[in-house]
């Protein structure tokens, strides 16, 4: 079985200081790993995805990722935080290779203070 | 391009109405996909369409949900005598599926239906 647990369920940070949001998995398989978010009333964006390449992977937005084997984690960072982050940020796992292959994290609720 | 589209993007019923939710693929895709997402809850699986194969229905938490995708694009969900508790937000996604079962691609994501059962 593949899961995949998020931390912080919310997490607050001041504008400009840095952003990192949890993500821990577990997978019998090798996984890809996604990060999306999805802005208040919107639809589901992805941010950036792993998927066996390079470690680190770089997504939208300023937001980048590292994918850590050994800690079983894909943790979510950027540098600054800006106002319009403000978003729920979910986690995914997909490494079944059937229908139901994408597990998702409860999900992190970011605020951005000014 | 044009995205996932989902109609309608809210619905009011009464408790015992059946509903009809539809999903407009991006065009090519051959997998799809339906989650529901209730409030402040992560994504619950549902069911999975990919090709002419038989879809996998695992998530589809009771009898009274069905799913059907016609001519390999459009696809309907289907809720029968409604209840309060299916009162949701359900989204639809689909994917290039070019690898067996979608493992590892991209979905995207529709701006879903909120349906509210009262």
């Amino acid at each position: 079985a593949q899961s995949v647990t998020q931390l912080d369920s919310h997490v607050s940070v001041s504008e400009g200081t840095p952003v990192l949001l949890r993500c821990n998995y577990s997978s019998s398989y090798s996984p890809s790993l996604f990060w999306y978010v999805q802005h208040p009333n919107k639809g589901l964006q992805l941010l950036l995805k792993y998927t066996s390449a390079a470690t680190l992977v770089k997504g939208i937005n300023g937001f980048e990722a590292e994918f850590k084997k050994s800690e079983t984690s894909f943790h979510l960072t950027k540098p600054s935080a800006h106002m319009s982050d403000a978003a729920e940020y979910f986690c995914v796992v997909s490494a079944l290779p059937r229908g139901q292959n994408f597990v998702f994290g409860p999900g992190t609720r970011l605020s951005v203070l000014p | 391009g044009a995205g996932v589209s989902q109609s309608p993007s809210n619905k009011v019923t009464e408790k015992g109405k059946d509903v009809e939710l539809r999903c407009d693929p991006i065009s090519g895709h051959t997998a799809l996909y339906w989650y529901r997402q209730s409030l402040g809850q992560g994504l619950e699986f549902l069911i999975y369409f990919q090709g002419n194969s038989a879809p996998d229905k695992s998530g589809l938490p009771s009898d009274r949900f069905s799913a059907e995708r016609t001519g390999g694009s459009v696809s309907t969900l289907t809720i029968q005598r409604t209840q309060q508790e299916d009162s949701a937000v359900y989204l639809c996604a689909s994917s290039l599926a070019l690898r067996t079962g979608g493992f590892g691609e991209t979905q995207y994501f529709g701006p879903g239906t909120r349906l509210l059962v009262l």
